[in-house]
């Protein structure tokens, strides 16, 4: 397997601008996690899925970011509008089971908000 | 709320050396602590999984302990060799599982060839 592929790996864009995040999780895996990485505050998780469903977004900044998965392959994490602070490293992950085991993560995609 | 730290923040040994990785948790109510990877632009790499059951976990050089009573691990280093030079980042896993994983903000690695 090719492992979590996520794109784009970077992008800059203008405040206010839409960013769509993409996620292609392992196959086989149940769990896919959305993470935020920064320097302040180092990783956080945001949301994660379990067979395709929100199970908790509780770490979703605020209504500016959504996530969907509509199928078992394919992920999403939105912003919009975005603003500079909203510059992070955004982490895809999957694993096969919510605990306990490996978690695979991708290589990330590197947002930056001017 | 869990509270995972780790100290140094930076280090940096000449190649040959042993070496130990803090990482500090706030709650000992964990379910499992794992110790990850991160090589500069890339994502995380598992290491190391300790169960709240194990007091330790070894992969080749590398040996992570595990003491909830106290909120410690350590990950020792063997050896330690350039190719080792990473960040090294400690996350535990609370609640039952439920809450997800709470991360340190990592030990920079450096080994001077």
């Amino acid at each position: 397997d090719a492992g979590v592929i996520q794109s784009p790996r970077h992008e800059v864009t203008e405040m206010g601008q839409e960013v769509t995040l993409r996620c292609k999780p392992i196959s086989g895996h149940d769990y896919l996690f959305w993470y935020r990485q920064t320097m302040m505050r180092g990783l956080e998780l945001l949301i994660y899925f379990n067979n395709n469903v929100p199970i908790d977004d509780s770490g979703m900044p605020e209504d500016r970011f959504s996530a969907k998965m509509p199928n078992a392959s394919f992920s999403t994490l939105k912003i919009q509008p975005s603003e500079p602070r909203d510059s992070a490293v955004y982490f895809c992950a999957s694993a096969r089971t919510r605990s306990g085991n490996t978690i695979y993560f991708g290589e990330g995609s590197w947002l930056t908000v001017v | 709320k869990q509270e995972v730290t780790q100290i140094p923040a930076a280090l940096s040994v000449p190649e040959g050396e042993n070496l130990v990785l803090n990482c500090s948790f706030t709650d000992s109510a964990i379910y499992n602590l794992q110790w990850f990877r991160q090589d500069p632009g890339k994502g995380l790499t598992s290491l190391l999984l300790i169960q709240s059951s194990q007091r330790e976990q070894t992969s080749g050089r590398l040996n992570a302990s595990l003491d909830k009573s106290s909120g410690r691990s350590t990950l020792y280093i063997a050896a330690s060799q350039p190719g080792d030079s990473a960040t090294y980042l400690c996350a535990v896993e609370s609640g039952g599982g439920a809450d997800g994983l709470t991360f340190g903000k990592g030990t920079h690695l450096i080994i001077q060839p």
